[in-house]
């Protein structure tokens, strides 16, 4: 069993439709976890960073941990074709040996 | 701020010959940088860190020997692909943090593409 488990897609939504992009894992002892997104032959660029569980809001972008589950997801509302990507999920247990997901690939269709 | 930039942006080259490519931080002094690869449709896997002046540390199961690290200075590391063969062709990804930053809050360069005939 892989440490970060992310469904590769790829997924593909209407214009201003809500996104939600999931990760579980199995490492318990994860405490920080991240959001990347990732442009077509461009380097990944931090989105959202939580430490433990709860939710944390940016603009049109929300995270959720769950640690109780293993499970975090990301919410994209109001998608915009721009929000076309490879969305990374990736989280660490302190300040080193960060684990990726491999990438769910998101197309939003005008 | 926190510009990350690599060089090559891609590059083919024969069966045999070394690659390098280089990792700048271009706004920012970088006490640590990462050397990534990323196979199509993969995760990115951490192959090195690498602190301004000492060796790097390689994650197990990556060679030393034939993935060259230099990281000689605060705004500089080289990643040299020696005797490249074409299973070594992919999707290559520096990042950095700076002090004051934690290990998680990386930022990636724009990833050099090696493709080996």
């Amino acid at each position: 069993q892989k440490e970060v488990e992310q469904d590769p897609g790829p997924l593909s939504v209407p214009e201003g439709a809500i996104v939600s992009l999931n990760c579980t894992y199995s490492n318990s002892a994860f405490q920080y976890f991240m959001w990347y997104r990732q442009y077509s032959r461009k380097g990944p660029e931090l989105l959202m960073y939580t430490y433990s569980s709860g939710n944390k809001e940016d603009g049109r972008f929300t995270a959720q941990v769950d640690k109780s589950s293993k499970y975090i997801s990301l919410f994209i509302r109001d998608s915009q074709p721009s929000d076309s990507a490879t969305y990374l999920c990736a989280m660490s247990v302190g300040n080193n040996d960060m684990r990726f997901g491999a990438g769910t690939r998101l197309t939003v269709k005008p | 701020g926190a510009v990350v930039s690599q060089h090559p942006s891609w590059v083919i080259c024969k069966s045999g010959t070394s690659v390098k490519i280089e990792c700048r931080s271009l706004d920012f002094q970088a006490t640590t940088m990462f050397w990534y690869r990323q196979f199509p449709k993969q995760s990115l896997m951490l192959m090195a860190t690498s602190n301004e002046g000492s060796k790097a540390t390689y994650e197990q199961g990556v060679e030393k020997d034939k993935f060259l690290i230099n990281h000689a200075s605060l705004t500089l590391s080289t990643l040299t692909v020696t005797s490249a063969h074409p299973e070594d062709s992919s999707f290559y990804i520096c990042s950095a943090i700076y002090s004051g930053r934690t290990y998680n809050e990386q930022f990636f360069g724009p990833g050099t593409r090696l493709t080996v005939l």
